[in-house]
Formats: C-alpha cells, sequence, structure tokens
C-alpha cells in the first residue's frame, strides 16, 4: 500500500513556466488538499477537494488551480511560476469527517 | 489571534527527561484534535488523536482542557529519536464552510534531545 505519491520529488522551475505537481492517493479517501510549508510560516491551505468533481480555495489560492477527475488524483497546477512559489509542496487525503489527514512525501519547487 | 498557537521552542533536553508541550486553539467549537510529528524535511506524521478524556500511547500522553482551550502533548524518557518539530492540529469550521474539512496546523514546536 503506497498511501500517497507525489511527483516530482523535487523541480527547478524557470519564471513563467508552466508546472503541473501530481498527487495520487490508494486509501479511498474522499477528500483531498494541497499545502505550501513556507520556513515561518507553517503548513498553508492552498486549494480542498470534498470529493470527487468537487474543489475549492484555501488561505493561499492565488496562481494555483486544481482538479479531481477521479477519486485518487488531484494534480496542482502552477499556471506562470513566479519566484513566490518557491516552496514546499504536500498533497494530503482524508476520510469526509474531520479526520486526520495523511501526507505525501512532497515535492521542492524552486522557481527561478 | 491565530487559529493555533505554539511555542516555537526549541526545546533542548537530555535523553531520558520528560517534556511537555501546549497548545492553544481559537476556535471553541472545534471537535477534534490531533499531534503531528514533522522531521526535517520530510512530511508531517500524524501521532496520536487527542480525546476528551485523555489518551496515551507509549511514552507520549495528550490532554485536552476545552474550557481553556488548549491542548497537550507530554513526552517521557525522551529518546535521542523524538527529536523532531511536533505540530498541534484542530479542526476548523464545519464542511460546509469554505475550507472542507479543514485542519488548522499550529507551526510546530521543535525538540532536541541530546544525549
Amino acid at each position: 500500500i503506497a498511501g500517497i505519491t507525489q511527483a516530482p520529488t523535487s523541480q527547478i522551475l524557470a519564471a513563467g513556466r508552466r508546472m503541473t505537481l501530481r498527487c495520487t492517493q490508494d486509501m479511498r479517501h474522499n477528500a483531498m488538499y494541497w499545502y505550501r510549508q513556507d520556513l515561518g510560516l507553517g503548513l498553508r491551505l492552498i486549494h480542498y477537494s470534498n470529493t470527487a468533481g468537487t474543489t475549492g480555495k484555501g488561505e493561499v489560492p492565488d496562481g494555483y488551480s486544481v482538479s479531481r477527475a477521479n477519486t485518487d488524483d488531484f494534480p496542482l497546477t502552477l499556471a506562470s511560476a513566479v519566484p513566490s512559489q518557491t516552496s514546499v509542496y504536500f498533497c494530503a487525503s482524508s476520510d469526509s469527517t474531520p479526520a486526520p489527514q495523511y501526507f505525501g512525501p512532497g515535492t521542492r519547487l524552486t522557481v527561478l | 489571534r491565530k487559529e493555533v498557537e505554539q511555542d516555537p521552542g526549541p526545546f533542548n533536553v537530555p535523553e531520558g527527561a520528560t517534556v511537555a508541550f501546549n497548545c492553544t486553539y481559537s476556535n471553541s467549537a472545534s471537535q477534534s484534535f490531533f499531534w503531528y510529528r514533522q522531521d526535517c524535511r520530510k512530511e508531517p506524521k500524524l501521532l496520536m488523536s487527542v480525546y476528551s478524556s485523555g489518551n496515551e500511547d507509549g511514552r507520549f500522553t495528550a490532554q485536552l482542557n476545552r474550557a481553556s482551550q488548549y491542548i497537550s502533548l507530554l513526552i517521557r524518557d525522551s529518546k535521542l529519536s523524538d527529536s523532531a518539530t511536533y505540530l498541534c492540529v484542530v479542526n476548523g469550521s464545519s464542511a460546509n464552510s469554505n475550507s472542507g474539512y479543514a485542519l488548522n496546523f499550529g507551526k510546530g514546536t521543535s525538540l532536541l534531545v541530546t544525549p
């Protein structure tokens, strides 16, 4: 059982480029989340999805988009990357109730 | 006031010591509470849920005080491997809010256990 996988593990990206971070879970969890973690700021919610076919904005959604075509996958897209999007990105999933979230290993993204 | 507040530390303790972390939360309607552990450059991992009556898992004890809106984590007989950042986590608004089944994460308390 893999749990949650993320790809790529790390990426260096030129500013202005488009980038999609991938996230897949095999736990059949309904809810999925994307966070960014920056030093001193903790985990901040970017977007979430309560169930396949629905998405919502979190605390810091600007510059990011998501889709949830099925239960397992929840990709995060940066349409035109900027240096302030340099961060570690974590995907997480949980059952529908306010339940513990389980995190993927993260993607380290550097935008130059 | 931030949703979840923690002392960032660092807490430096010798092996074998007992250490306690506290965390306060602002939403009195919160119903779910957790402690997560995060190692450097790794993902957060669930350490334990926190129940109203308090709960214990080996050397770890979690307590909840709803009246004062704080949560605590006690680690007994600290090991070198306990060195990590401990995140206090509280559920946010209901699922009908604009944050889904939101969890609010504290920024974490850093623990360093020394030989």
